[in-house]
C-alpha cells in the first residue's frame, strides 16, 4: 500500500527555520496537504495544493513540492509552533484514497 | 461558517455494535465528500474512508475495508461510522474529516471535534 515518509522529529531554537519533509512515490502527480495537531486538539489544516496557506494560518508556514518530496517550512518558529505535523495525500488509484505520513513531532525551545 | 459536530464519547464492551454520527452545516452536505481518521492512543493519524453523500460512493482504505461501515443520511447532513462488533483494538479518538476535491487530489479542509471510542471489558 501507498506510504508517506515523514521524520519522526526536528527540532529548533525559537526564531530558526524548520523544515518538515514528506516524501512519497506519488507526489509528483499528487498534492500534498499539511497538519498541525496540538495535544489534545483536532487537526488544523495549515498548507493545502503543496503550497497554498488557508486564511488564519500565519505567513511563517510555507510548502513546497518538488520531485517525491514536499516541504513544510516554518519560518521563524514559534514556541507556540510546537506540536505534531503530518502530511497527507492521495495514492495514485485515481479513486481519491487517502494516506497520512507518520507524523513530525515539531520541538521549538 | 463550515462545522462538523461529532456525537460524544462512547465506552462500549468488546463484542458490541456501535455507530457514531457527524453533522455537516454551513456548505452543501451532498457535494463534498466526507470521511474518518482513526487516531490511535499515542499514535499517528490514520485515513479510513470516506463517502460522497450525494450518490453513496464510497470507498475504504485497505487497512479498515470489512471492519469498519462508513455511510451518510443527506437528508439530514450526516455522517456515520458502524461497527458490528467493537474490539478493544478499536480504542481510539475518530474525527470525520471533509475532503475537498482539486484536480486529481484531494485533502481534509475541516475536521469535526473527534469522538472517543473506548472498548474495554
Amino acid at each position: 500500500s501507498y506510504e508517506l515518509t515523514q521524520p519522526p522529529s526536528v527540532s529548533v531554537s525559537p526564531g530558526q527555520t524548520a523544515r518538515i519533509t514528506c516524501s512519497g512515490d506519488a507526489l509528483p502527480k499528487k498534492y500534498a496537504y499539511w497538519y498541525q495537531q496540538k495535544s489534545g486538539q483536532a487537526p488544523v489544516l495549515v498548507i493545502y495544493e503543496d503550497s497554498k496557506r488557508p486564511s488564519g494560518i500565519p505567513e511563517r508556514f510555507s510548502g513546497s513540492s518538488s520531485g517525491t518530496m514536499a516541504t513544510l517550512t516554518i519560518s521563524g518558529a514559534q514556541v507556540e509552533d510546537e506540536a505534531d505535523y503530518y502530511c497527507y495525500s492521495t495514492d495514485s488509484s485515481g479513486n481519491h484514497r487517502g494516506v497520512f505520513g507518520g507524523g513530525t513531532k515539531l520541538t521549538v525551545l | 461558517e463550515v462545522q462538523l459536530v461529532q456525537s460524544g464519547a462512547e465506552v462500549k464492551k468488546p463484542g458490541e455494535s456501535l455507530k457514531i454520527s457527524c453533522k455537516g452545516s454551513g456548505y452543501s452536505f451532498t457535494s463534498y465528500w466526507i470521511g474518518w481518521v482513526r487516531q490511535m492512543p499515542g499514535k499517528g493519524l490514520e485515513w479510513m474512508g470516506i463517502i460522497y453523500p450525494g450518490d453513496s460512493d464510497t470507498r475504504y482504505s485497505p487497512s479498515f475495508q470489512g471492519q469498519v461501515t462508513i455511510s451518510a443520511d443527506k437528508s439530514i447532513s450526516t455522517a456515520y461510522l458502524q461497527w458490528s462488533s467493537l474490539k478493544a483494538s478499536d480504542t481510539a479518538m475518530y474525527y470525520c474529516a471533509r475532503h475537498v476535491e482539486s484536480s486529481s487530489s484531494s485533502g481534509i479542509d475541516y475536521w469535526g471535534q473527534g469522538t472517543l471510542v473506548t472498548v474495554s471489558s
